[in-house]
């Protein structure tokens, strides 16, 4: 099945870093999610965004949804420990399915 | 926490036999979605149901099936199992209440097939 491209695939950063990630479609979307999964746990959903051009915060969490409808972005300032985890964007047209990314796993380097 | 539950958390089972897995939606919700995930890989759509009814499939075969029940809990029903179905599945609850609906995940029932 289809899945968004993500990138970077993976990312090692020091606490105190950082961190953008970028996830781009072929096709449209109108609504973009953000979420984290943690080993052996389902995906929490960390930010929806639903319009256009639109920029979210949700603590030091920051995403915007892509001008194009085609790409989305999540920036993370002064990661912590507890950020580690797998970063999966995900879009959706409509009432149907989410499409995921293929993932960003983030290290934090000690 | 979600509210979504599923059961049971692991499961090991072997080749041509048929799994059954359960999924708890939120209160509230009315809607459920399941999703296969691979190791390493975004979770797949597998289907979803919406007030008992099947809304939508992706590219699975028929012997992924399901059910929806008028409490909103839902089971995914896998038979003749392959190799290739050892995953994690995932179910997502929603309220369809407008254009956009946002999914909550439970913690997934992880199947390997032997």
């Amino acid at each position: 099945g289809q899945q968004l491209n993500q990138s970077p695939q993976s990312m090692f950063i020091q606490e105190g870093e950082d961190v953008s990630m970028n996830c781009t479609s072929s096709s449209i979307f109108n609504t973009w999610l953000w979420y984290k999964q943690d080993p052996g746990e389902g995906p929490v959903l960390l930010i929806a965004l639903y319009k256009a051009g639109e920029l979210t915060s949700n603590g030091r969490l920051t995403a915007q949804f892509g001008i194009t409808r085609k790409d989305s972005f999540l920036n993370i300032s002064a990661s912590i420990p507890s950020d580690v985890g797998i970063y999966f964007c995900a879009g959706a047209f409509g009432n149907e399915k989410l499409t995921f990314g293929t993932g960003t796993r983030l290290t934090i380097i000690p | 926490e979600t509210g979504v539950t599923q059961s049971p958390t692991h499961l090991i089972k072997t080749r041509g036999q048929q799994v059954t897995l359960r999924c708890s939606s939120q209160s509230g919700h009315n809607t459920v979605s399941w999703y296969q995930q691979a190791l390493g890989q975004g979770p797949q759509f597998i289907f979803q149901y919406y007030r008992e009814e099947e809304n939508g499939r992706g590219n699975f075969p028929p012997r992924f099936s399901g059910l929806q029940f008028p409490n909103y809990s839902s089971e995914l029903n896998v038979n003749a199992l392959e190799l290739d179905d050892s995953a994690l599945y995932l179910c997502a609850s929603s309220t369809k209440t407008g254009v956009v609906e946002t999914q909550y995940f439970g913690p997934g029932t992880r199947l390997l097939v032997l």
